[in-house]
């Protein structure tokens, strides 16, 4: 079946914009994930989400990053006046109890690139 | 938050046999041991988990002492195509988003 999957996979901006991520998690995945990546480093807690709601925001680097999701499926990620220490991957999983008789096992999609020049 | 400690890198040669052990000592009683392979831009990937003693799969086995505060990865019989970050986490569904990923370990696999 089909995977994560983001878009864009790339993105470049100028510092000062606004960027949206976008994650499609598997269907019928209730937990949601969003790290980050920076190059050469691991992953970086951004934000889970159970469902729609989002019971632990505590990763996101500052208030001009934020995350939604709806009808407990698609989930953005917002970053506004992007900064150029925001360049990073940006990698979204998702998970549902139970798969496989495995704990919590994440799918992760391929990530989006994001390039704040 | 349960946190780990595992190598920064290690080198092996294709055709050998790979062991890289984690850390865990503040492991909770629910937690599971799980490790994620990671390639070269690819997403993090599940390679196994445990909970205690061994467990085996057709890539990997997962060793965990009576005490749960370590772990070790054995990847048998290695090749190029295994050059990638490994990652050791522990926590579960219970405690989904205080999972920790780490930095990995880094492992190059030569001919």
């Amino acid at each position: 079946g089909a995977g994560v999957s983001q878009s864009p996979s790339n993105k470049v901006t100028e510092k000062g914009k606004d960027v949206e991520l976008r994650c499609d998690p598997i269907s019928g995945h209730t937990a949601l994930y969003w790290y980050r990546q920076s190059l050469g480093q691991g992953l970086e807690f951004l934000i889970y989400f159970q469902g729609n709601s989002a019971p632990d925001k505590s990763g996101l680097p500052s208030d001009r990053f934020s995350a939604e999701r709806t009808g407990g499926s698609v989930s953005t990620l917002t970053i506004q006046r992007t900064q150029q220490e925001d360049s990073a991957v940006y990698l979204c999983a998702s998970s549902i109890p139970g798969t496989s008789g495995i704990d919590n096992e994440q799918f992760f999609g391929p990530g989006t690139r994001l390039t704040v020049l | 938050l349960a946190k780990t400690t595992q190598p920064i890198s290690m080198d092996s040669y294709e055709g050998q046999e790979v062991n890289i052990t984690c850390s865990h000592n503040n492991i909770a009683t629910n937690d599971y041991i799980t490790w994620y392979q990671q390639f070269p831009s690819q997403g993090p990937r599940f390679i196994i988990q445990g909970y205690k003693t061994k467990v085996t799969n057709e890539v990997a086995s997962l060793f965990i002492p009576a005490d749960r505060k370590s772990s070790t990865l054995s990847l048998p019989r290695v090749s190029l195509s295994d050059t990638a970050v490994y990652y050791c986490l522990v926590g579960s569904e219970s405690s989904a988003s205080k999972i920790i990923f780490g930095s990995g370990t880094r492992l190059s696999i030569r001919p």
